[in-house]
């Protein structure tokens, strides 16, 4: 059973657009959510957070959406940069352990 | 400050060996947990451990896997036994209490199995 699903396998935005990334999740003991950035051949770097408790949080080009009621979330990026092309994961906590959806490659073209 | 580190990065065995997968946390976090990740696929949690303690294993196969942290020296990931279905990328992330949110990662071990 999938908890956390992105159902978008790629995206491909033009530079300078605005980059959306979803990510639908059904168990609703998740408190904490994440969104990952992945190169090939690297381990997962750390984006942004939200809290259960928030709808929104912002970080620079970055931020996330939470939608309880929808149980969705989404990772915004404006504006959109070469240096943005990579896979994105998002994860939710629960009981210490994250559950990572299956991930969204995300393709900026100039 | 070092973030997480793992050793090897590439690991090849052939069907039968044992595999030994290193991780050491960032400097001042003393929970571990290990996640693997199949080709074309997100990762999945593995097992969640703090100095000497597992905490968490559920995500471990039951035969084959153990994984240990010893009060000095690396976490470490040990396959016995290893099959072509091992072949992965093994990740390790650390987090520097029990309640903190984010979990920073490791590059990774790429083990491949001949």
């Amino acid at each position: 059973d999938q908890q956390v699903k992105q159902n978008s396998p790629s995206l491909s935005v033009q530079e300078g657009r605005i980059s959306i990334l979803n990510c639908d999740y059904t168990n609703s003991m998740f408190d904490y959510f994440l969104w990952y950035k992945k190169y090939p051949a690297e381990g997962p770097t750390f984006l942004i957070s939200i809290s259960s408790i928030k709808d929104k949080n912002e970080d620079g080009r970055f931020t996330v959406f939470l939608n309880k009621s929808a149980k969705h979330l989404s990772l915004h990026i404006v504006p959109s940069q070469p240096g943005d092309s990579a896979v994105y994961f998002c994860a939710a906590k629960g009981a210490q352990k994250l559950v990572f959806g299956q991930g969204t490659r995300l393709t900026i073209n100039p | 400050n070092a973030g997480v580190m793992q050793n090897p990065r590439h690991l090849v065995r052939r069907r039968g060996q044992e595999a030994r997968l290193r991780c050491s946390p960032m400097k001042g976090h003393s929970h571990v947990y290990w996640y693997r990740q199949l080709p074309e696929e997100g990762l999945k949690f593995m097992v969640y451990l703090q100095k000497e303690n597992i905490i968490d294993e559920s995500g471990m196969p039951k035969e084959r896997f153990s994984a240990e942290f010893p009060k000095e020296g690396p976490s470490i990931l040990r396959i016995q036994q290893v099959v072509r279905g091992d072949s992965a990328a093994y990740f390790c992330a650390s987090s520097p209490r029990v309640d903190g949110d984010e979990q920073f990662f490791g590059p990774g071990t790429r083990l491949t199995v001949l």
